[in-house]
């Protein structure tokens, strides 16, 4: 089965500009991650989404972050405008429903570098 | 506040030998603990996890130990090959992992010597 696609792979904008990111889940996951991985740092959760809608955005920066998940599959995730700490990689990850923590499944990410 | 920790950056082995990665947690809350392997330019991939009521779960080379008196977990890899030079996360979660909401560490990078 093929895995989470992220698009685009790299990215590199000047502060202040906005960016988008894309994800396409594995075909059946109802649970959707997106993970924000600064260097020399662990990912850390940005938001979650259970079909369509979100499960927990407590740690999305929502003056500048946004993210949507229409139709429930498909994903896009939008920094507006971006600020030097943006600079990350950001995953994708999804999950099965009814399935435990461990079967996320990330995507290889969009590194993102902020001038 | 950094719920869960990797005091050790990096780590280097040689091949054959064990390879032992540290984690430390400080909430009580979480019951279920889990290692990621990530390799560069790709996303991480789960390796092995344990449970709060099991102080130790094998699987193959892979064994995770957990103190929860300590709030210590550490992943042992024996014997130590090439490809398993990569950088390790430790990750936690809470309710069994049921919440589905993962806290990781600093991650720590280890390189295996031929």
């Amino acid at each position: 089965e093929a895995g989470v696609a992220q698009s685009p792979r790299y990215k590199i904008i000047e502060k202040r500009q906005s960016v988008a990111f894309w994800c396409n889940p594995i075909s059946g996951h109802a649970t959707l991650y997106w993970y924000q991985q600064i260097l020399g740092q662990g990912p850390k959760l940005l938001i979650q989404f259970q079909n369509n809608g979100v499960v927990d955005d407590s740690q999305l920066p929502k003056d500048r972050f946004s993210a949507e998940r229409l139709k429930g599959v498909d994903s896009t995730l939008k920094i507006q405008p971006a600020k030097l700490e943006d600079s990350a990689v950001y995953l994708c990850a999804s999950r099965k429903e009814g399935r435990g923590v461990e079967t996320q499944y990330f995507g290889p990410g969009t590194r993102l570098l902020v001038l | 506040d950094q719920q869960v920790k990797q005091n050790s950056p990096s780590l280097s082995v040689q091949e054959g030998r064990i390879s032992i990665l540290n984690c430390d947690y400080t909430n009580s809350m979480f019951d279920y603990f889990l290692w990621y392997k990530k390799y560069p330019a790709e996303g991480p991939t789960f390796l092995i996890s344990i449970s709060s009521i099991k102080d130790k779960n094998e699987d193959g080379r892979f064994t995770v130990f957990l103190n929860k008196s300590a709030k210590h977990l550490s992943l042992h890899i024996v014997p130590s090959q090439p490809g398993d030079s990569a950088v390790y996360f430790c990750a936690a979660s809470g309710h069994g992992g049921a919440t589905n909401k993962l806290i990781f560490g600093t991650g720590t990078l280890l390189a295996v010597q031929p």
